[in-house]
Order: C-alpha cells, then sequence, then structure tokens
C-alpha cells in the first residue's frame, strides 16, 4: 500500500465528453504528478502540481489540466475527450525537500474507456 | 533529456539470480537512476535508486560502473510473484518529475 488512492477506479466515457479524476496523495507530501499509460506502454508524464501551482507539464494539450489543493489532493481533468484518451490514469505523490524530489508514489490508477 | 534502453522482455526460473542492464549514454552529471516494478492494472512501486558504485536494499541491488553509461538491476532469487515490467528511469528528480522519462520498459516472465 502506497497510501495514495485515485477514484474512480474505472469509468467510460464518450468521444467529445469531459471527465475529472481524483487522487488523494500519501500523507505529508506535497508534490503531486500525474501520467497517462497506454496499453503495453510506459506511464507518460502529463503534469506535476508544487504547492498547488504547475511546475513542470509533458507533451499533452492544454485540454489537459490539473488541480491541486491546500490538502494536498488533486484533479486531473480532461476535456473534449478523444479516443486515444483512453488508457490508465495515474497519479503519484512525493515529497519535495530543496528543490529534490525523492520516490514517487503511485496510486493504483483510473482506468478510463472513451467510445 | 536522458533516454533510456532496456531489453524488451526477459524469462527466467524461481530461485534464480536476473540481471536486468539499462543503457543509458546521454546521462548527465546530476543524473541519478532508478528502477520501478509494475504489476498489471497496477502503478509503478519504486524499487532502487542510485547514483555510482553500488546500491543494494532488501529486493534487489544496483550495480553502476564508473562511467554510469549502464545500469544493472540484480533480483537475487525470483519468485513467480516476481514476474511484472521493470522500469530504468533516469533523471535528476530537482522539482518538476518532467525529466523522468519512462521507457517500454523490461518485461520479466518467472516461471516454475
Amino acid at each position: 500500500e502506497t497510501g495514495v488512492t485515485q477514484s474512480p477506479t474505472h469509468l467510460i466515457k464518450t468521444r467529445g465528453q469531459q471527465v475529472t479524476l481524483r487522487c488523494s496523495s500519501q500523507s505529508g507530501h506535497n508534490t503531486v504528478s500525474w501520467y497517462q499509460q497506454a496499453l503495453g506502454q510506459g506511464p507518460q508524464f502529463i503534469f506535476q502540481y508544487y504547492r498547488e501551482e504547475e511546475n513542470g507539464r509533458g507533451n499533452f494539450p492544454p485540454r489537459f489540466s490539473g488541480l491541486q489543493f491546500p490538502n494536498y489532493s488533486s484533479e486531473l481533468n480532461v476535456n473534449a475527450l478523444e479516443l486515444d484518451d483512453s488508457a490508465l490514469y495515474l497519479c503519484a505523490s512525493s515529497l519535495e525537500v530543496r528543490g529534490y524530489t525523492g520516490e514517487l508514489f503511485f496510486g493504483e490508477g483510473s482506468r478510463l474507456t472513451v467510445l | 533529456l536522458a533516454k533510456t534502453t532496456q531489453p524488451i522482455s526477459m524469462d527466467s526460473y524461481e530461485g534464480q539470480e536476473v540481471n536486468i542492464t539499462c543503457s543509458h549514454n546521454n546521462i548527465a552529471t546530476n543524473d541519478y537512476i532508478t528502477w520501478y516494478q509494475q504489476f498489471p492494472s497496477q502503478g509503478p512501486r519504486f524499487i532502487i535508486q542510485g547514483y555510482k558504485t553500488k546500491v543494494t536494499n532488501e529486493v534487489a541491488s544496483l550495480f553502476i560502473p564508473a562511467d554510469r553509461k549502464s545500469s544493472t538491476l540484480s533480483l537475487p532469487r525470483v519468485s513467480l510473484s516476481d514476474t511484472a515490467v521493470y522500469y530504468c528511469l533516469v533523471g535528476n528528480y530537482g522539482g518538476s518529475q518532467g525529466n523522468l522519462i519512462f521507457g517500454k520498459g523490461t518485461k520479466l516472465s518467472v516461471k516454475p
């Protein structure tokens, strides 16, 4: 158990819809990052939040957005869903101290299917 | 960004030692090497991290030669439950995780 929980575990949406995925970080962690993992591929970095501000972003369009709350929980929002957005979405929490981010603790993921 | 190259798959038998090598020719001075393990439909799990020479913990050892252009994850006496995908990551862990790139990983299959 990593102490990182994600919801929902599975969901089905149709093309064009919007989705919100949620993540509760491990207690004491101040950083959360989101990854997209397509079938058979490694996780791809979407973005990272540190103290409620985005401080890093991968090669994903603006329709992927996020929030980090004061309690360090987080949301990933995806607008105008496309078929290729079907994937496992992983949340990882970590503790950043003096510019160094340690071990990533991943949740079990949210499996999104876009029809 | 440091790119890594690993074998796509490996097979082993229970009780054997497994060594998975990762190449990272353009590793930067301030980059660390980290290995994660992932089971199907689960998030990756941290195994071990190192900068140079050898690091050992309760589950694995990590060997890093002096030039740091490769690293080898060693799993002693594997069991069926070690069947998983293993990812080698290279990055400096400073601030954003955007420089941590997961490749396709190495799919390890342990047979009885």
